[in-house]
This record gives C-alpha cells, structure tokens and sequence, in this order.
C-alpha cells in the first residue's frame, strides 16, 4: 500500500518564477492538505481540497493556488516566488471528515524542498 | 486565533533518561490532537491520536496523554533512535492541523 507519494523532492527556482509541485494521497483518501514547513518550525496550513475544491485555507497569499484531480491527486501552485518561499512542502492525506466524525488519521508526504534564489 | 506552543524547544537526554515533552493549546472545535515524530529532512510520521481528555495511548517508549488544555509525551528509558523533533498538531473542523514549533530531542549513548 502506497503511502503519500510527492515530486520533486528537491527543487532549485530563480526569484519571480513559478514552481509545480504534486502529490499523490494514500490509497483510499480523498481529502489532500498542503503545509509549509519553514527550517526550524512547524509545518503550516496553506489550504485543503476534496472533491477537486478548496475547502478551506490557511493564511496565504492568492499566489499560492492549488488543484485537485477527480483521481484525488492534487498540486501547489506558487507563482512570482520570494525568497521567503524556500521551505518544505508537504502534502497530506486522509478521508473527508463527515460531521463530528474524528477518528481520521491523517498521513505525511516526505515533502518537497524548494529553493529559492 | 488557533495556537499551539511546544516545549521545551530542545531537549537533550542521556539513553535510559526518561522526559516529558509538553503541548499546549488554545483550538476552537477541536476534533482531536496528534502527535508526529519528523526525522531531519523527511516528512512527518504519525505516532497517535488522542481524541479526548483523559485518553492516554502508547507506541514502544511513548506514551501520549491529553488534558483539556495540553498534551504530553512521555519517553521512557529513551534510545538513540529516539532521537528526532516531535510535533504536536490539535485538528480543527475540516482536517486542519495546527502545529506546534516541535521539540527537538537529542538522546546520547
């Protein structure tokens, strides 16, 4: 059983440029979540998709965007990237919360680090 | 506004030196807490969820427990292995996790 899958693992990209990432959710998920995860601090909520729509978001800029697949898989869109974008990005997945529902694990991609110079 | 807070921030142990690594937070509608060990460079690993005040859980040298203000994690008798930076994150609605800046344990043979 796959476990949450993300490319690239690193990536090198010049100041005002775009950058792609992608993640594939673990087998059986249909909700996926990004974080940005800074050197030294805990991961931070950009925003989450199910059912290929934003369902909730973090506080970020509009030059991060995102997208999700009808095969669930999802990407991070950054456009006219700022040195203060390198970080760790990672993607998580899990089932879509049904009412008060908590029993829902919620699983790590191993990230994608982004370089910006 | 969500908040999470960690400490201590570092924690350096000899092997067999047990320590608790506190979480503190402030999360409206909080659906449960969990915990994560990150290795340097890699992606979170689940360890548990605690679902409501009381709830302790166990996994080898770990033991989480949950109040309704904090969580620890207990580490027993810990092992080089152990070594790494623990995450604690409250879920919101909606899947959302809030982390904590992590403890970073060092423990030395």
């Amino acid at each position: 059983d796959a476990g949450v899958t993300q490319s690239p693992t690193h990536l090198i990209k010049t100041r005002g440029q775009q950058v792609t990432l992608r993640c594939s959710p673990k087998s059986g998920h249909d909700t996926v979540s990004w974080y940005q995860q800074a050197l030294g601090q805990g991961p931070q909520f950009i925003f989450q998709y199910y059912e290929e729509e934003e369902r909730q978001r973090g506080n970020f800029p509009d030059r991060f965007s995102g997208h999700q697949f009808p095969n669930y898989s999802s990407e991070l869109n950054v456009n006219a990237l700022l040195l203060g974008d390198s970080a760790l990005y990672l993607c998580a997945s899990s089932f879509a919360p049904t009412g008060t529902s908590s029993g829902n694990t919620i699983y790590f991609g191993e990230g994608s680090w982004l370089t910006v110079v | 506004e969500d908040q999470v807070t960690q400490s201590p921030e570092a924690l350096r142990l000899q092997e067999g030196e047990s320590s608790s690594l506190n979480c503190s937070y402030t999360v409206s509608g909080l659906r449960g807490l969990f915990w994560y060990r990150q290795d340097p460079g890699k992606g979170p690993e689940f360890l548990f969820t605690l679902y409501s005040a009381g709830e302790e859980k166990e996994k080898e040298r770990l033991k989480a427990t949950l109040t309704k203000k904090e969580s620890f994690l207990h580490i027993t008798a810990p092992k080089p292995e152990d070594s790494a930076t623990y995450l604690c994150a409250p879920k919101a609605a909606g899947n959302k996790l809030t982390f904590g800046g992590g403890t970073r344990v060092l423990v030395k043979p």
